[in-house]
Formats: structure tokens, C-alpha cells, sequence
């Protein structure tokens, strides 16, 4: 079973910074298949990349996903104030469903 | 729009049951395989099952297998899920989340809001 590790745990951030969260898979993964999603205080996660790299809709450009093998990354380029969130990977494989235990992105 | 709205959380004893229900709407659901994902309230998320278009067809975790059963009534729009033999490791909020019409896109878009499950004595 693939386990998915996120860090940091916790991010702080001021608006206008570049964050850079970080997803590692136990083991090389399909990136068709890796996901980010973006999680607010009481709200539903919502799905924000979807294999690896590609935004999902409502999503602007300064989100980006890269990576490959068990490396994967999620880039917000400058950091607007609704950016603070908690983010969380996910990956699917034959029936399994991964979550990563979340990176909170906090304004500093 | 689309729209998933869960219902039928609560407290319940361990050992007890309860029935979730997820109805949506703003699209042809049963062109579309569903999923429930728990959320303990301040954690993570763990997958709980899918469901395929039909509803001939399930998967579970291994930590519900046995215990809940998901289910779908496609002429109501409404996806369920029957959790019985809850144990205090249940507790969480629990979503119902979209899939796409093959089962293997992989990915949850949208989900509902959710709905509090409590497992207490």
C-alpha cells in the first residue's frame, strides 16, 4: 500500500511569497493519478490539480503541480490572501484511495 | 449547479447504526461512479467506499469492509451508505464525493459538505 507524506506539516507565509508544498510517495506512482486538493475552514476539500499538473477549473494560474516517480509538488507562485488553506495529495490505485495528512498553509 | 447534500449523521452508541444519504443534483448521477470519505474533525481524509453506475458493483476499506454497505437509488439521486457495528474509529464527518462515469479517473470532484457521525458511549 502506498503511503503519501506531506511536508511541512505547517507553512507560514505572508501574502506575496511563493510557497512550495511537497508530497512523497512510499513508492513510484503513476502521476496520471496524483491530486491536490484545497481544503478551508469549514468547507468540503476541493480539487484544485488533477494528474499532477493539471489546474481544475476556477483555480488561477499561480497554483501549479509538478513531479513524477515520488516526488510531487504543489507551487502557489505569489500567495493571495484566500490561498491559506489546508492542502492535501491524494493518490489512486487499483481500488485504493491515499490521502497525504495535509499541509497547513498559514499566513505568518 | 452541481450539488451533493449528505444528511443522516449523528451520535450513536458503539455498536449502534445509522444511514447516510447524499442527494445530488445539477447533473445525471447515474452516469456516475460515487464515492464516501471520512474526515476525523481537525485530521485527515481516509477513502470509506465507491459505488459503480448501476450499483452492482463496490469497494470498501478494510476498516469498514464487513460493516457498511454503500448503496445508490439512481431514480432518486441518491447515493447511501448503511454503517452498522460502528465502533468509536468511525467518528467523522463523512463526504460523498463525485467520480466520473469509468471508476478509474481517481479523483473526487465535487463533494458534499458532509455529514457528523459520533460514535460515544
Amino acid at each position: 500500500e502506498i503511503v503519501l507524506t506531506q511536508s511541512p506539516g505547517t507553512l507560514s507565509l505572508s501574502p506575496g511569497e511563493r510557497a512550495t508544498l511537497s508530497c512523497r510517495a512510499s513508492q513510484s506512482v503513476n502521476s496520471d493519478y496524483l491530486v491536490w486538493y484545497q481544503q478551508k475552514p469549514g468547507q468540503a476539500p476541493r480539487l484544485l490539480i488533477y494528474s499532477t499538473f493539471s489546474r481544475a477549473a476556477g483555480f488561477p494560474d499561480r497554483f501549479s503541480g509538478s513531479g513524477s516517480g515520488t516526488d510531487f509538488t504543489l507551487t502557489i507562485s505569489r500567495l493571495e490572501p484566500e490561498d491559506f488553506a489546508v492542502y492535501y495529495c491524494q493518490y489512486y490505485d487499483s481500488s485504493l484511495y491515499t490521502f497525504g495528512q495535509g499541509t497547513k498553509l498559514e499566513i505568518k | 449547479e452541481v450539488q451533493l447534500v449528505e444528511s443522516g449523521g449523528g451520535l450513536v452508541h458503539p455498536g449502534g447504526s445509522l444511514r447516510l444519504s447524499c442527494i445530488v443534483s445539477g447533473f445525471k448521477f447515474s452516469n456516475y461512479w460515487m464515492h464516501w470519505v471520512r474526515q476525523v474533525p481537525g485530521k485527515g481524509l481516509v477513502w470509506v467506499s465507491r459505488i459503480n453506475l448501476d450499483g452492482s458493483s463496490a469497494t470498501y476499506a478494510d476498516s469498514v469492509k464487513g460493516r457498511f454497505t454503500i448503496s445508490r437509488d439512481n431514480a432518486k439521486d441518491t447515493l447511501y451508505l448503511q454503517m452498522n457495528s460502528l465502533r468509536v474509529e468511525d467518528t467523522g464527518l463523512y463526504f460523498c464525493g463525485r467520480d466520473d462515469s469509468s471508476g478509474i479517473q481517481g479523483w473526487f470532484d465535487p463533494w458534499g459538505q458532509g455529514t457528523l457521525v459520533t460514535v460515544s458511549s
